[in-house]
């Protein structure tokens, strides 16, 4: 069976642009995660959905940072106003239950570098 | 809270055992371990839930010391495959999010 699907998987933008990265979890997942990997680290919480609720956003660095999940299924984390420090892989990850019980499968990421 | 892992790297030849280590300042409620090797997705390896538990997969296998609030990866007879950086996740509460450490990069010889 498929993956959790990210694309782009590479995306670069200039200072100041707005960028959407997608996220396909697996089908019947119900918890969908974004997280942020800066170069040498580990993956640092975004935002959580279950199903198309958005239960946490606490980790999101800014109100530039806004995601969605409408439908119960993709997932779109979306940056404006692109910042150098924004650059970073930004990875999905989906899980059958909630993250606790439940394995995270992460997609290959995004990774994204702002000029 | 993120989880403190150590060492950050170890240098292993094929055959060789090491033990990585995840310790949280707070209670734990479940820990995570997964592995990335290069330019990939992290990948499960196992979850661990209740105090004292041990789990194994294949010569890959942890323990979860809930009173110490810390959790062991344990690699024996190392094989190259075993290379990559191994990441424990930490639920801190019954709040489904996990805090990942900063990684623990195995290089393993022939």
């Amino acid at each position: 069976g498929a993956g959790v699907s990210q694309s782009p998987r590479y995306k670069v933008a200039k200072r100041g642009q707005d960028v959407a990265l997608r996220c396909d979890p697996i089908s019947g997942h119900v918890s969908l995660f974004w997280y942020q990997q800066a170069l040498g680290q580990g993956p640092e919480f975004l935002t959580y959905f279950q199903n198309e609720a958005q239960l946490d956003k606490s980790g999101l660095p800014s109100d530039r940072f806004f995601a969605e999940r409408p439908e119960g299924s993709v997932s779109t984390l979306k940056i404006q106003r692109t910042q150098q420090e924004d650059s970073a892989v930004y990875l999905c990850a989906s899980s059958l239950d909630r993250g606790g019980n439940s394995p995270l499968h992460f997609g290959n990421g995004t990774r994204l570098t702002v000029t | 809270q993120q989880p403190v892992q150590s060492p950050q790297a170890v240098i292993l030849r094929e055959g060789e055992d090491a033990v990585i280590n995840c310790s949280s300042s707070k209670a734990l409620y479940s820990v995570h371990w997964y592995r990335q090797k290069h330019g990939e997705a992290p990948v499960f390896l196992m979850i661990l839930l209740k105090g004292g538990e041990q789990k194994g997969h294949d010569k890959i296998s942890a323990s979860f010391n809930e009173k110490k609030q810390q959790s062991s990866l344990y690699l024996t007879a190392s094989q190259l495959s075993y290379s990559g950086t191994y990441f424990c996740g930490t639920e801190n509460s019954y709040d489904y999010k996990l805090s990942f450490g900063a990684g623990t990069t195995v290089t393993v010889r022939a």
